[in-house]
């Protein structure tokens, strides 16, 4: 069935540090996928979003492109903050939105 | 600004007590969704309404119900809540439901405890 997986965290990161959260999906066609964030206490934020293979979605200094060879969207980041410290959720939509599991990602001075 | 609002943040009910729990949207967006999320799981849609067509998950408990009065409001009610049903409930609307048009925003969630 249509499901996504991605990296179990957390993650902790030293500030400045390359992020890379992997996502892969498994599902029919070319859904359009998404990279939800959720900070502490509050909703889920669209992050960036990619519609047809090979697009890159890209919003606040992270990047995610869709590859659909290996059904992967991976969210990358060249230096990460404190501030981005937070729960990272992959999504596709076929019909709805089906979610991973979530990426805690934490940033440390 | 425009938003999604969800009342109350924290819900306490108890064992089999009816509750409800409460979303309003200022986007004036057609589609409204419900979605129960556990500890760390991903979020699970229950049910959502495209105007006042409602669309049930074949897999949401029949103790799960839903009303949308009008575009600003949707309600989720539990009739008797057990303790497998707590979790935050969140809330996200849509302009439309494809794949084009169904970039969904998010309320803050409803985290319920059952005692």
């Amino acid at each position: 069935g249509n499901s996504v997986t991605q990296m179990e965290g957390p993650v902790t990161l030293s500030e400045e540090a390359f992020l890379t959260i992997n996502c892969t999906y498994t599902a029919t066609g070319y859904p359009s996928l998404f990279w939800y964030v959720q900070y502490p206490g509050e909703g889920l934020q669209l992050l960036l979003k990619a519609t047809k293979a090979d697009d890159k979605g890209s919003n606040k200094g992270f990047e995610a492109t869709y590859r659909k060879e290996t059904t992967s969207f991976h969210l990358e980041k060249g230096s990460v903050q404190v501030s981005d410290s937070a729960v990272y959720f992959c999504a596709f939509h076929r019909n709805k939105l089906t979610f991973g599991t979530g990426t805690q990602l934490k940033v440390e001075l | 600004d425009a938003m999604v609002i969800q009342n109350p943040r924290y819900q306490v009910t108890q064992f089999g007590k009816p509750v409800t729990l409460s979303c309003s949207q200022t986007l004036n967006h057609n589609v409204m969704y419900w979605y129960q999320q556990k500890s760390s799981q991903a979020p699970k849609l229950l049910f959502h309404y495209y105007d006042k067509d409602f669309n049930n998950e074949a897999d949401t408990p029949d103790n799960f119900q839903s009303r949308r009065p009008n575009t600003s409001f949707c309600f989720l009610d539990i009739r008797s809540p057990g303790l497998g049903d707590a979790a935050m409930y969140l809330c996200a609307t849509s302009r439309g439901a494809g794949e084009v048009s169904n970039e969904q925003f998010f309320g803050p969630g409803t985290r319920l405890t059952v005692l």
